[in-house]
């Protein structure tokens, strides 16, 4: 069955350094993937998508990657705040039109 | 309303009985989705609704589990004879299809958390 998979629960990083998250995905070949945000006691947030041709896509100190050979997305932030600090998930389109998630990684910024 | 509401935001009942949550997507998506958070994991996908197609129920864990969406707009989480591995966040996100808004992304609700002693 398809798998979506985030390696890291949990990532510690100094402030103004850059966090790199990463999600891999098996058994499948989705045509897109997304990126949330979630903060403690409230519903994701949509961050970005990026799609199967794209290789990288950018939205101010966000940048995602999107590699097909190794079945994988990046998730970087640069200059990093302690604002940043959040659980980001990546998801993608299940077979049946739905969107299945990972199980998101917890990125803590310290001052 | 603007964004997606959910209810109730807290539910606390007791094992054996049976609950409801209600989602109100926003006016005009078409695709509903049903997701379960347990506490610090990842979102466990339920089940989705899309226009008038029959809905992908692949998500639910057991026959306990059931949800309509009335009009193509609210929708209900059926819980029957609730268990306390049933605590969790639920959440509601709605959606336009991927063609029509460029990133099929998806809104959410607050979440109803729901205790079961």
């Amino acid at each position: 069955s398809q798998k979506i998979e985030q390696n890291s629960e949990a990532l510690n990083i100094q402030e103004g350094k850059t966090a790199t998250l990463t999600c891999n995905y098996t058994n499948y070949s989705p045509a897109y993937l997304q990126w949330y945000r979630q903060d403690p006691g409230r519903g994701p947030v949509f961050l970005l998508l990026i799609r199967e041709n794209e290789k990288e896509k950018r939205k101010e100190r966000l940048k995602v990657t999107f590699d097909t050979t190794l079945k994988q997305s990046l998730f970087h932030i640069t200059a990093s705040q302690p604002a940043d600090s959040a659980t980001y998930l990546c998801a993608t389109g299940g077979s049946q039109g739905n969107l299945i998630f990972g199980k998101g990684t917890k990125l803590s910024v310290k001052p | 309303g603007a964004g997606v509401s959910q209810s109730p935001s807290n539910k606390v009942t007791e094992k054996g009985k049976d609950v409801e949550l209600r989602c109100d997507p926003i006016s005009g998506h078409t695709a509903l989705y049903w997701y379960r958070q347990s506490l610090g994991q990842g979102l466990e996908f339920l089940i989705y609704f899309q226009g008038n197609s029959a809905p992908d129920k692949s998500g639910l864990p057991s026959d306990r589990f059931s949800a309509e969406r009335t009009g193509g707009s609210v929708s209900t989480l059926t819980i029957q004879r609730t268990q306390q591995e049933d605590s969790a966040v639920y959440l509601c996100a709605s959606s336009l299809p991927l063609g029509a808004s460029g990133t099929g992304e998806l809104f959410f609700g607050e979440g109803s958390r729901l205790t079961v002693l």
